[in-house]
């Protein structure tokens, strides 16, 4: 059972415009929320997180928003660049200190120049 | 260096035989966790290290999997017995233990292929 969904294996982007990554989660338990970046043969590279208190946060190009009626957040890239093509996990995990983190299959993200 | 390390970067090995992988956090770090990539699958946890706390092994897919972290800081993976579905990239991350809402941070891996 699933608890962290990302439902698009892949999304297609132009230079320039926003891209729109989305996940989805089941837990209730879960308050803090991050985004991870992953190039071919290297490990995640943390993004960007937001604690469930709050329902937006912002860092240069990327957001992320949190809806948590919807058990859903998305990430927000814009203007998106070449560069940004990766593979972006969404991570969840209940905090009060540190605790395993439960990832999403991953969402593969090409930006065409 | 300031980042994980993980050694080897790849290990290919015979079915049945035992592997080692290592993990070297970041300074300072005293949470260390180590995670799974299956083929198409997202990251799996499988151990998490707390400070002085006994290990949370409550993701090890089976006891052929172990772990140990020596003084508070290098830590290697052990998997005896190998199988075909023991085959995945293996990686490590670690974070500060102090406080709500610390990311954590990853190595690159030891992509492990067993024959």
């Amino acid at each position: 059972d699933q608890q962290v969904k990302q439902n698009s294996p892949s999304l297609s982007v132009q230079e320039g415009r926003i891209s729109i990554l989305n996940c989805d989660y089941t837990n209730s338990m879960f308050d803090y929320f991050l985004w991870y970046k992953k190039y071919p043969a290297e490990g995640p590279t943390f993004l960007i997180s937001i604690s469930s208190i709050k329902d937006k946060n912002e860092d240069g190009r990327f957001t992320v928003f949190l809806n948590k009626s919807a058990k859903h957040l998305s990430l927000h890239i814009v203007p998106s660049q070449p560069g940004d093509s990766a593979v972006y996990f969404c991570a969840a995990s209940v905090t009060r200190g540190n605790t395993p983190l439960v990832f999403g299959k991953g969402t593969r993200l090409s930006v065409i120049a | 260096g300031a980042g994980v390390s993980q050694s080897p970067s790849n290990k290919v090995t015979e079915k049945g035989k035992d592997v080692e992988l290592r993990c070297d956090p970041i300074s300072g770090h005293t949470a260390l966790y180590w995670y799974r990539q299956s083929l198409g699958q997202g990251l799996e946890f499988l151990i998490y290290f707390q400070g002085n706390s006994a290990p949370d092994k409550s993701g090890l897919p089976s006891d052929r999997f172990s772990a140990e972290r020596t003084g508070g800081s290098v830590s290697t993976l052990t998997i005896q017995r190998t199988q075909q579905e023991d085959s995945a990239v293996y990686l490590c991350a670690s974070s500060f233990l102090t406080g709500a809402n610390q990311p954590q941070h990853f190595g690159d891996g030891t992509r492990l292929s067993i024959l």
